[in-house]
């Protein structure tokens, strides 16, 4: 069964960037699209972005400018960059997998929150 | 961008009882919709997929219906442990998805 880890700092201080990596383990990456959503304490879920198998990506346009995701199938990982972070992007960041198929997100990993300060 | 509302934001019901959360569109987005649930601490659990397909291991008490702007998730027989929170997900044609703002059912 597939299992998804994040991992990363759990601290970032404003104007920096926040660089989180999952780890998927118990399946190939082969055939699906990954993406990173947050969720800021005690509000909603945002999707952030998502990287198909073969490295195409798509981001949400409100963080566009900010955000790269990168994928690195012989370790079995994927990676989210999201530059210039303010307290607004102090989350809980989950990384998922879904497929194309069905267009929802099927496995997620526990969450890892991050969060901007000083 | 496409809006996601959920009402209500919150419900009371007992242990036995069938509630039903409604799930608005802006605009159409066919049946391209995904229920989750979500308990403190944790990370989301999907449910529905596909307006009303039910994701494996999913109890069936469990039903999604609706398509175009209105969806409704239904579950019969609410037991303990389904106290949580509930949250819409909407895909459309950008390659973009959007979340609603959740529905938290609480026991009365």
């Amino acid at each position: 069964q597939v299992q998804l880890q994040e991992s990363g700092p759990g601290l970032v201080k404003p104007s920096e960037t926040l660089s989180l990596t999952c780890s998927v383990s118990g399946g190939s990456m082969n055939s699906f699209y990954w993406s990173w959503i947050r969720q800021p304490p005690g509000k909603e879920l945002e999707w952030i972005g998502y990287i198909f198998y073969s490295g195409s990506t798509k981001y949400n346009p409100s963080l566009k400018s900010r955000v790269t995701i990168s994928l690195d199938t012989s370790k079995n990982q994927f990676s989210l960059k999201l530059t210039s972070v303010t307290a607004a992007d102090t989350a809980v960041y989950y990384c998922t997998r879904g497929t194309m198929t069905t267009v929802a997100f099927h496995v997620w990993g526990r969450g890892t929150l991050v969060t901007v300060s000083a | 961008d496409i809006q996601m509302t959920q009402s209500p934001s919150t419900l009371s019901a007992s242990v036995g009882e069938t509630v039903t959360i409604t799930c608005r569109a802006s605009q159409s987005i066919g049946f391209w919709l995904a229920w989750y649930q979500q308990k403190p601490g944790q990370a989301p659990n999907l449910l529905i997929y596909k307006a009303s397909a039910l994701e494996t291991g999913v109890p069936s008490r469990f039903s999604g219906s609706g398509s175009g702007t209105e969806f409704t998730l239904t579950i019969s027989s609410l037991q303990p442990d389904d106290f949580a929170i509930y949250y819409c997900q909407q895909y459309n044609t950008y390659f973009t998805w959007t979340f609603g703002q959740g529905t938290r059912v609480e026991f009365k």
